[in-house]
Parts: C-alpha cells; sequence; structure tokens
C-alpha cells in the first residue's frame, strides 16, 4: 500500500516569511513519482512539479524550490518570500510503479497556507 | 484548446435522483479519471479509464458508475444520490497515466439535500 502523508494541515505566515511544506511517502515501490498540486482559493487545482524516484536532485523555479530525500522519504516544498497570491491548499501526491494499468496515483489531504499581508 | 471541461459547475439534486456529471478533454489523453473532494480528506479516486471501453474502480467506487466509449469523454453517474455524495468533484486527464501530470477539469460542485 501506497501512503502520503501531509502533517501541516494549516499554515499562516505574514508575507515575505519563508514557509515549508512537509510532504512524507510510503511505498514499496522502487520506481515512483512524486507531484505538488496547488489549489488557490478560485478552486482549480494546477500542476507544479512531479520528480521521479532517480532523481533526487533539488529543484529550484522562481520563488519555489523542492527538496527530495529518499532517505526520509520526504518531498518537501519551500516557498520563499511568500506573497499574498501563494494563499491556496497544497497536495502532495505519489504515484508508484511504472505507470501502467495498475499503478495508483495518491494525495495526500493537503495543506492550507494563509499567506497575510 | 479548452483541456478538460466539466460541467455542470454547480448542482442540486434531491436524494434518490440521478445525474450525470459530464467530463470532456480535447488533448488526446488515453487516461482519464474522476475525484471527489471533501473537506479534511484531501482529493479520492471514484473511478478512473486507461483507454476507450476501458474502466476501473479507484479508491471509493460504490454509488458512481463509468463508462468510456470515446477517448474525450468520461461522463460520471450517480445512481441515486445519497447527502454522502454531496461534494466537489473533479475530472482529470493525462498523457501516460498516473506517472504524467494530471489536468483537472474546473470542477463540479455537488449537494445532494
Amino acid at each position: 500500500a501506497q501512503k502520503v502523508t501531509q502533517a501541516q494541515t494549516e499554515i499562516s505566515v505574514v508575507e515575505k516569511e519563508d514557509v515549508t511544506l512537509d510532504c512524507v511517502y510510503e511505498t514499496r515501490d522502487t520506481t515512483y513519482y512524486l507531484f505538488w498540486y496547488k489549489q488557490p482559493p478560485s478552486g482549480e487545482l494546477v500542476f507544479l512539479i512531479r520528480r521521479n524516484s532517480f532523481d533526487e536532485q533539488n529543484e529550484i523555479s522562481g520563488r519555489y524550490s523542492w527538496n527530495f530525500q529518499k532517505s526520509t522519504s520526504s518531498f518537501n516544498f519551500t516557498i520563499t518570500a511568500s506573497q499574498v497570491v501563494d494563499s491556496a491548499v497544497y497536495f502532495c501526491a505519489l504515484s508508484s510503479g511504472e505507470g501502467g494499468a495498475n499503478s495508483k496515483l495518491t494525495f495526500g489531504k493537503g495543506i492550507t497556507l494563509s499567506v497575510r499581508p | 484548446n479548452a483541456g478538460v471541461t466539466q460541467t455542470p459547475k454547480f448542482q442540486v439534486l434531491k436524494t434518490g435522483q440521478s445525474m450525470t456529471l459530464q467530463c470532456a478533454q480535447d488533448m488526446n489523453h488515453e487516461y482519464m479519471s474522476w475525484y471527489r473532494q471533501d473537506p479534511g480528506m484531501g482529493l479520492r479516486l471514484i473511478h478512473y479509464s486507461v483507454g476507450a471501453g476501458i474502466t476501473d474502480q479507484g479508491e471509493v467506487p460504490n454509488g458512481y458508475n463509468v463508462s468510456r466509449s470515446t477517448t474525450e469523454d468520461f461522463p460520471l453517474r450517480l445512481l441515486s444520490a445519497a447527502p454522502s455524495q454531496t461534494s466537489v468533484y473533479f475530472c482529470a486527464s493525462s498523457y501516460g497515466q498516473t506517472n504524467s501530470p494530471l489536468h483537472f477539469g474546473n470542477g463540479t460542485r455537488l449537494t445532494v439535500t
């Protein structure tokens, strides 16, 4: 069985603070994919990043960065100098297996981030 | 390019009524899926399809039916609506099944009274 745990349910920060959203996953497969999605208050779900299990390089995209550590089964997401527009629910997701018909995509329960001006 | 289109955006049903949530995508994606989103529960998979004519159950399939007669369309049918089905429903598609990023529709907010 696979599982994604987002232990933080709600985070509130003041604009320009840095914030890290935690994601811990469990899977027995050696090949798997990790994702982050953003759901702003308008409700749509937006893909942010995908990382496969063989690529442990950290990723930086503007103010966003992702830290993938297989040793701790974590795929954490950091927003640097947060802005009000970053206020959203953020979901971490795990797909294990080779992506075939029997693979499953499991979402965490999401973290609600509020950035106050 | 419309992406994934869901209709309707809002729906209110009485207990026992049936209805179909429509989902269409114009990206020629083979993989399509339906999720429901409930407070504190994240996104849970209802049904999915890996291609036309092929469907399978997800985590919470009871009370829902799907079919996939074309690559483009993946409707979700509620057979006899129950208050427990009050939720926000998202349709999603992707190019390469679950190892590819999902493209989501804008959601349908369903209330069953």
